[in-house]
């Protein structure tokens, strides 16, 4: 299996609700970030967490990271009908290249 | 400063032909990424280049995909002989020199759909 994989794959909530996505990875990373993409377009940056943070804030998005336990969550809070997107989580372990997971499909519902 | 630019934007082409997306780095970036996102999945790294330099290629497959990044304008994603399989949309990234990989700025990609 792949690296960064998220978790729930869909997810479906009313608008207000708080919508929580998990990631999870399997090797030492350097960061971790969060991307959302909307239906057929690119990626659009949301958050990085380095591997010596534990939580960062940025507006109705929190995530955690665990290396323990090497997983990571993305919470937004008082979710909006706009909110509904795919999002990825995204790591960079040894290399160059970023390894994104399946994603979990957010549908918001009004 | 104008982001990461790719186009075509779509492009179609029938089974056999030739598919070529470009990809122009934001200014100032010397380093391009290429990843492949089939539907419903997330994105795969496929290869990494400098200027005229290919740095990592693990992802991109052996036969009828070649990537280049010349000294003077875009970095090209060549597909010879394009099957059906090769639908997907491409996505371009580019970072600074200083090459850290997080520091990733993405395209808005290509969907190319094979006919």
């Amino acid at each position: 299996s792949q690296q960064g994989e998220e978790d729930p794959q869909a997810l479906s909530i009313q608008e207000g609700e708080n919508a929580t996505m998990n990631c999870s990875y399997k090797t030492s990373i350097n960061n971790l970030q969060w991307y959302r993409q909307n239906s057929g377009r690119g990626l659009v940056h949301l958050i990085l967490i380095r591997s010596n943070e534990r939580e960062k804030h940025s507006g109705r998005l929190r995530v955690t990271l665990d290396t323990s336990k090497k997983s990571s969550s993305l919470l937004i809070t008082a979710s909006r009908a706009a909110d509904t997107a795919s999002y990825f989580c995204a790591t960079d372990e040894a290399g160059n290249m970023l390894t994104f997971g399946g994603g979990t499909r957010l549908m918001v519902k009004p | 400063n104008a982001g990461v630019m790719q186009n075509p934007r779509h492009l179609v082409r029938r089974r056999g032909q030739e598919a070529r997306l470009r990809c122009s780095p934001m200014k100032g970036h010397s380093h391009v990424y290429w990843y492949r996102q089939l539907p419903e999945e997330g994105l795969k790294f496929m290869v990494y280049l400098q200027k005229e330099n290919i740095i990592d290629e693990s992802g991109m497959p052996k036969e009828r995909f070649s990537a280049e990044f010349p000294k003077e304008g875009p970095s090209i994603l060549r597909i010879q002989q394009v099957v059906r399989g090769d639908s997907a949309a491409y996505f371009c990234a580019s970072s600074p020199p200083t090459g850290a990989s997080y520091e990733q700025y993405f395209g808005p990609g290509t969907r190319l759909t094979v006919t």
